[in-house]
């Protein structure tokens, strides 16, 4: 089983709609949890950070499932601007145990 | 405000050669990284730091070299370049270990190698 398993997509939503995608990771020792954008051969930043069950910042929702290993990212009211790939992270206790998904790609039409 | 700065951004080298790809930080960041990224796929870690003067190596290190003799450069090393090697790479810092404080990425390196 990977580390970190993300459906790639492509999630081709209109402006407006609510979409979610789902990350499982399979390292229980898995203490915190990080979602990254990355913009079309751009670099990856920071979107949001989730140290326990979960966290909100503004339309964006993180929730965290320990028991089955997985993390959500939920994002209300697309933008056309939220087009990007969305990495999850899960962070395990060391600096080289920040292992990176694949993403999921996302692209909002107008 | 530069933050993290890799030069080169786009490079082409023959199967054999060797090359350095530059980062530095300006934010007194204590740790430093190097990923790879190949197309479609997460970012593979190669090495890292801890702090000048101490690196270790990551999931794929194979190939390369690193140094950090200050805390601002971390360069790495390719000295016989591969096909394999083609891929972006990006050099990252943060303040503590990556679990308590974001990664800052630097705009990536496009390495081919024919």
């Amino acid at each position: 089983r990977k580390e970190v398993e993300q459906d790639p997509g492509p999630f081709n939503v209109p402006e407006g709609a609510t979409v979610a995608f789902n990350c499982t990771y399979s390292n229980s020792a898995s203490q915190s949890f990080f979602w990254y954008r990355q913009d079309c051969r751009k670099e990856p930043k920071l979107l949001m950070s989730v140290y326990s069950s979960g966290n909100e910042d503004g339309r964006f929702t993180a929730q965290l499932n320990r028991a089955s290993q997985y993390i959500s990212l939920l994002i209300r009211d697309s933008k056309l601007s939220d087009s990007a790939t969305y990495l999850c992270v899960p962070f395990s206790g060391s600096a080289r145990q920040l292992t990176f998904g694949s993403g999921t790609q996302l692209t909002v039409l107008p | 405000n530069a933050g993290v700065t890799q030069t080169p951004k786009f490079r082409i080298l023959k199967i054999g050669q060797s090359m350095t790809l530059q980062c530095t930080q300006d934010m007194n960041h204590n740790y430093m990284y190097w990923y790879r990224q190949d197309p479609g796929m997460g970012l593979k870690l190669i090495y890292y730091s801890v702090g000048a003067g101490i690196t270790d190596k990551g999931e794929v290190p194979n190939g390369y070299n690193v140094s950090r003799s200050t805390t601002e450069d971390f360069p790495l090393r390719l000295e016989l370049a591969a096909p394999s090697q083609t891929s972006v790479y990006f050099c990252a810092s943060s303040l503590d270990s990556g679990g308590n404080s974001p990664l800052h990425f630097g705009n990536g390196t496009r390495l081919t190698v024919t």
